[in-house]
């Protein structure tokens, strides 16, 4: 069975400082991944996803992100973080099917600091 | 156009109601998910929509859970006789034919407490 670990419950950066979030999945095959954001009251919105081809996939937003099969990793960076970033921030893995069934980390809330 | 809209936004029920939760996909998408989050689970899924075909109810939680979606649009998640550990936000996604790197389109959810 697919697992997503996202190992950092809360994260606190001040503006303009670069980001991290980390994502680890758990497959037999590569996995197709998935950020999400979710602000306060509203759905998921898609930043950027990862199936195949360049290691490195851009986002909306100014977010990035890197798969790296050596370390079952799908890190999320932006290099300078806005107050409007502040968010619950959800990695997400499909396969195994034939249709995407999303399973979800536990996601990462971002506090932004002026 | 407009995105994936749920109704209602908030429920409250009494232990032991039945609710309806509704579900208006993107005009165009065939596929339907329904996914769950709550504080102890954070987000799972539930059931999966594609056209003509017989739903994915894996994630299904309990036989007190059932979705039906009729004319391969609106769908309707009905939680019968609530219990408190299915308080939690339900959220809607769909998609034009629910392949694997499609995105998934979210609609804003809603938030049920069982009381």
């Amino acid at each position: 069975a697919q697992s997503v670990t996202q190992p950092d419950i809360h994260i606190t950066v001040s503006e303009g400082a670069s980001l991290e979030l980390r994502c680890n999945y758990s497959y037999g095959a590569t996995p197709y991944l998935f950020w999400y954001v979710q602000s306060p009251g509203q759905g998921l919105q898609l930043l950027l996803k990862y199936f195949s081809g360049d290691t490195l996939v851009q986002g909306i937003k100014g977010f990035e992100a890197e798969f790296k099969r050596s370390q079952s990793s799908f890190n999320l960076r932006k290099p300078s973080v806005h107050w409007s970033d502040a968010a619950e921030y959800f990695c997400a893995s499909a396969g195994g099917t034939s249709y995407g069934k999303l399973t979800f980390g536990q996601g990462t809330i971002l506090t932004v600091h002026p | 156009g407009a995105g994936v809209s749920q109704s209602p936004s908030n429920k409250v029920t009494e232990k032991g109601k039945d609710v309806e939760l509704r579900c208006d996909p993107i005009s165009g998408h065939t596929a339907l998910y329904w996914y769950r989050q709550s504080l102890g689970q954070g987000l799972e899924f539930l059931i999966y929509f594609q056209g003509n075909s017989a739903p994915d109810k894996s994630g299904l939680p309990s036989d007190r859970f059932s979705a039906e979606r009729t004319g391969g649009s609106v769908s309707t998640l009905t939680i019968q006789r609530t219990q408190q550990e299915d308080s939690a936000v339900y959220l809607c996604a769909s998609n034009t034919r629910g392949g694997q790197v499609e995105t998934q389109y979210f609609g804003p959810g809603t938030r049920l407490l069982v009381l």
